[in-house]
């Protein structure tokens, strides 16, 4: 069973579109990750929250935007994105910050496909 | 920053071998090193990790051995059954960085 869910599953927008992604948890995690995943390669940080606030920015462009509503939410909204933009969004979550790096946990992702 | 580099990058085996992926880091600051397993159309999946305060780590069929002094570690999987074909991904972290560094994966094939 997935303990981080995302939504929606499949995404297609076209490059004036706006659309967000959301990534919930309810294992009382206070770190949250978005990942972006191309096809037979790893995932690749964009961003971390860390007790609902941004500690790392991977210097991804502007047309992304991470938002922490809650401990338990975590969205990304997208705008203007680029066809090289399509990939699987994978969200991820963590104890959080302490003297021991926890363990991440990922969600199913959303596969996002730019037109 | 950290460089993970990941060995080999297909790796084709019969059922019921033994497999092993190796990988280096260059940060001799990474303390963390956890293994992902993902298939096709799925989410990465944890299935084990190990600190660098210990050098072995065992769960039934997988282990994971890491060589802090020469910056590798590897994972095995014994007895290999088909449900084992993965893309497998190595990762290291910083303790407390919380950014994981992946290498670029192992697609294992276990042939019947």
């Amino acid at each position: 069973d997935t303990e981080v869910t995302q939504t929606p599953k499949h995404l297609v927008m076209g490059m004036t579109n706006k659309k967000s992604l959301k990534c919930e948890q309810h294992m009382g995690h206070r770190a949250m990750y978005w990942y972006k995943q191309k096809a037979k390669k790893p995932p690749e940080l964009m961003f971390v929250y860390s007790y609902e606030k941004l500690s790392i920015n991977e210097s991804v462009p502007s047309r992304f935007s991470p938002e922490c509503p809650n401990s338990s939410l975590l969205n990304l909204h997208l705008h203007a994105l680029q066809p090289e933009d399509s990939a699987l969004y994978l969200c991820a979550s963590s104890r959080g910050q302490g003297k021991t790096e926890q363990p991440q946990h990922f969600g199913d992702g959303t596969r996002l496909s730019i037109l | 920053g950290e460089n993970v580099e990941q060995h080999p990058s297909t790796l084709s085996v019969q059922e019921g071998d033994s497999a092993v992926i190796k990988c280096t880091y260059s940060d001799s600051a990474s303390n963390y090193f956890p293994w992902y397993k993902q298939e096709l159309g799925k989410r990465p999946q944890l299935i084990i990790d190990i600190r660098s305060n210990v050098g072995e780590k065992k769960d039934q069929r997988i282990a994971v051995t890491l060589n802090k002094t020469a910056k590798h570690f590897s994972l095995h999987i014994t007895e290999t059954q088909p449900e084992d074909s993965a893309v497998y991904f190595c990762a290291a972290s910083i303790q407390g960085a919380q950014k994981l560094v992946f290498g670029q994966g192992t697609r294992l094939t276990i042939n019947p």
